[in-house]
């Protein structure tokens, strides 16, 4: 299995541009989440999805940031309008609930809002 | 979830045992710890978790003690590539619930 695969894994944008962030979740998994990572914050978890649907949102920390999962393999965290603030690394990772061996990451995705 | 409370950095000797504290002393009973690890630019790992008993994979050993408010992480053998942040986390079941939370964790440094 190639594992959680996210792109870009590097986006430099200007302030103001919208930016969409991709994940493939691995094959069979019915969870995936999304985290952003600073020096600041550490580690912050934004969305989660079960079975494609999303239940919890509370840590998308502007409505500027919005997430979807049209199917099982694919989902999108976009940032319209960017800011310099939403500088980051994004990861996504995904999990199954019938076998409990953690969550997988992905490499994450580098965003640089100038 | 309940608090963890780990140090913020350590050393370890490469080839020795790596011995990673972490103290959860409100867990509740159907909390799960969880080990993660994160190496310099790459995403979370998982490594380890368990509920009462200690646990033994491939990658490391967990250990809790009896009272279930702390545990420790032990890498039997520290390589230079198990330089690393590790988060310990005391959740309820972590694989569909959202809520693995990550603190700062402890810095780890295998050192030649």
């Amino acid at each position: 299995d190639a594992g959680v695969i996210q792109s870009p894994r590097h986006e430099v944008t200007e302030m103001g541009q919208e930016v969409t962030l991709r994940c493939k979740p691995i094959s069979g998994h019915n969870s995936l989440f999304w985290y952003r990572q600073t020096m600041m914050r550490g580690l912050e978890l934004l969305i989660y999805f079960n079975n494609n649907v999303p239940i919890d949102d509370s840590g998308m920390p502007e409505d500027r940031f919005s997430a979807k999962m049209p199917n099982a393999s694919f989902s999108t965290l976009k940032i319209q309008p960017s800011e310099p603030r939403d500088s980051a690394v994004y990861f996504c990772a995904s999990s199954s609930f019938r076998v409990n061996y953690g969550y997988t990451f992905g490499s994450g995705t580098r965003l640089t809002v100038v | 979830d309940a608090k963890t409370t780990q140090p913020t950095s350590m050393d370890c000797a490469e080839g020795r045992a790596a011995n990673l504290p972490c103290n959860h002393s409100t867990i509740s009973g159907n909390e799960y710890v969880y080990w993660y690890r994160q190496i310099h630019s790459q995403g979370p790992q998982y490594i380890i978790h368990g509920l009462k008993n200690n646990e033994t994979n491939e990658m490391a050993s967990l250990i809790i003690t009896e009272d279930r408010k702390s545990s420790t992480l032990i890498l039997p053998h520290a390589t230079l590539r198990d330089t690393a942040v590790y988060y310990c986390i005391a959740t309820n079941y972590g694989g569909s619930q959202g809520n693995l939370i990550f603190g700062k964790g402890t810095k780890l440094s295998v050192k030649p």
